[in-house]
């Protein structure tokens, strides 16, 4: 059973440019949410995909963006970024609908940096 | 508004003691409550769920409660050892597993 992976682990991007980091779920997990968590701050919740829907979402501006792919993968995409988006960007996977789920299994992280 | 709060932002103790970690919680009305660990640079790691209907959950040196009416947590880790020390991490569902929501963290250092 493999764990959930992120890439790239870290990241350097400037202000106004665009950013895409990605995901593997564990397998046999059809779940995956995005969270953001900055220095010293518990993981804020972005948004969650769900058979490659958007499941649910936190209170972050449409310039952050999602992908769920057939296999459970996802994509999160940064417009316009700006500099209050530099953080750790943390991939969850989970098994949405059975009754002994909802814990979820947290990738590495993307350390994003925005200068 | 919806406020999570953490006892502290940093617990010292003693090895071998039991370490208590608070979740208190305001406006929310969660179906049930997750408790994770974070080392420095790393993801949270799931340590146990408490469901509202639960008081209680034990998982080895672990336990947990959870008071719906005073709208706490309780975290223990008894018998503590140096490599407990880490950020602890509650976690509140919103929405039936769509959406999380996370406590500020304590920082745990046991002390050899």
């Amino acid at each position: 059973e493999t764990g959930v992976t992120q890439s790239p682990t870290h990241l350097i991007k400037t202000r106004g440019q665009q950013v895409t980091l990605r995901c593997s779920s564990q397998s046999g997990h059809n779940t995956v949410s995005w969270y953001q968590q900055a220095l010293g701050q518990g993981p804020q919740f972005i948004f969650q995909y769900y058979r490659e829907e958007e499941n649910g979402r936190g209170n972050f501006p449409p310039r952050f963006s999602g992908l769920q792919f057939p296999n459970y993968s996802s994509e999160l995409n940064v417009n316009a970024l700006e500099l209050d988006d530099s953080a750790l960007y943390l991939c969850a996977s989970s098994l949405y609908g059975s009754r002994s789920s909802y814990e979820q299994y947290f990738g590495p992280g993307t350390r994003l940096t925005v200068t | 508004s919806q406020k999570i709060e953490q006892n502290s932002e940093a617990l010292n103790i003693q090895e071998g003691k039991t370490a208590t970690l608070t979740c208190n919680y305001t406006n929310y009305s969660p179906a049930y409550l997750q408790w994770y660990r974070q080392d420095p640079g790393r993801g949270p790691v799931f340590l146990l769920l408490i469901r509202e209907n639960e008081k209680e959950k034990r998982k080895e040196r672990l336990k947990v409660t959870f008071d719906t009416t005073l709208k706490q947590s309780l975290f223990h880790i008894t018998a503590s050892q140096p490599a407990d020390s880490a950020t602890y991490l509650c976690a509140l569902d919103r929405n039936y597993g769509q959406n999380f929501v996370f406590g500020p963290g304590t920082r745990l250092s046991v002390l050899p």
